[in-house]
């Protein structure tokens, strides 16, 4: 079964880094891009950007340029999502989702995982 | 970047009824990159539609995708009770943006 799996549930203060992460299984994880999605309490869905866990090539929206970082392991077909430094406006719920190319849909999609950040 | 408008905002039916759902780009969406998804509360999104009218594998044939340039539809013949969700028009082009949603309930 082709799937993606997410890490679990995060609680952490403003302030603080995290790293989240999403498992490819039942497919050739390289042959795929992995794209994060964020979608805010009870809001759509937007787009952060993608990698190519084959050569880490990565592309960031505008929007999320410059406050996440992404990167993946081959090894472990993983794909991470990653903050120095989380505010309060960073709680929400953030999917991974695998597409063919860079002018793909997203045909699998994470659990998500959720994040709240709060003092 | 390409806005995506979605309407209506929400749709409030009745089980067996017919759905329509519009999403309008702010620009034409080459090779018809558009996709929809449905994404029930506590899920992740699901692939409903790629290419404007393929559907994605699984998907009933009551779902149907047309349109082109910057007027695109998603039609629901007759909806089921599962069907009651929320739906987003996506574009997948170099730099994907998704629509606002239409959320379709029980009337």
């Amino acid at each position: 079964e082709v799937q993606l799996v997410q890490s679990g549930a995060e609680v952490i203060e403003p302030g603080e880094s995290l790293r989240i992460s999403c498992q490819g299984s039942g497919y050739s994880f390289t042959n795929y891009w992995i794209a994060w999605v964020r979608q805010m309490p009870g809001k759509g869905l937007e787009w952060m950007g993608t990698i190519n866990p084959s050569d880490s090539d990565i592309s960031y929206s505008p929007s999320f340029q410059g406050h996440v970082t992404f990167s993946a392991d081959m090894s472990i077909s993983t794909a991470y999502l990653q903050w120095s430094s989380l505010k309060a406006s960073g709680t929400a719920m953030y999917f991974c989702a695998r597409h063919y190319t860079t002018s793909s849909p997203m045909d699998v999609w994470g659990q998500g995982t959720t994040v709240t950040v709060s003092s | 970047e390409i806005v995506l408008t979605q309407s209506p905002g929400t749709l409030s039916l009745s089980p067996g009824e017919r759905a329509t759902l519009s999403c309008r780009a702010s620009q034409r969406i080459s090779s018809s990159n558009l996709a929809w998804y449905q994404q029930k509360p506590g899920q992740a999104p699901r692939l409903l539609i790629h290419g404007a009218s393929s559907r994605a594998t699984g998907i009933p044939d009551r779902f149907s995708g047309s349109g082109s340039g910057t007027d695109f539809t998603l039609t629901i013949s007759r909806l089921e009770p599962e069907d009651f969700a929320m739906y987003y028009c996506q574009q997948y082009g170099r730099s994907p943006t998704f629509g606002p949603g239409t959320k379709v309930d029980v009337k």
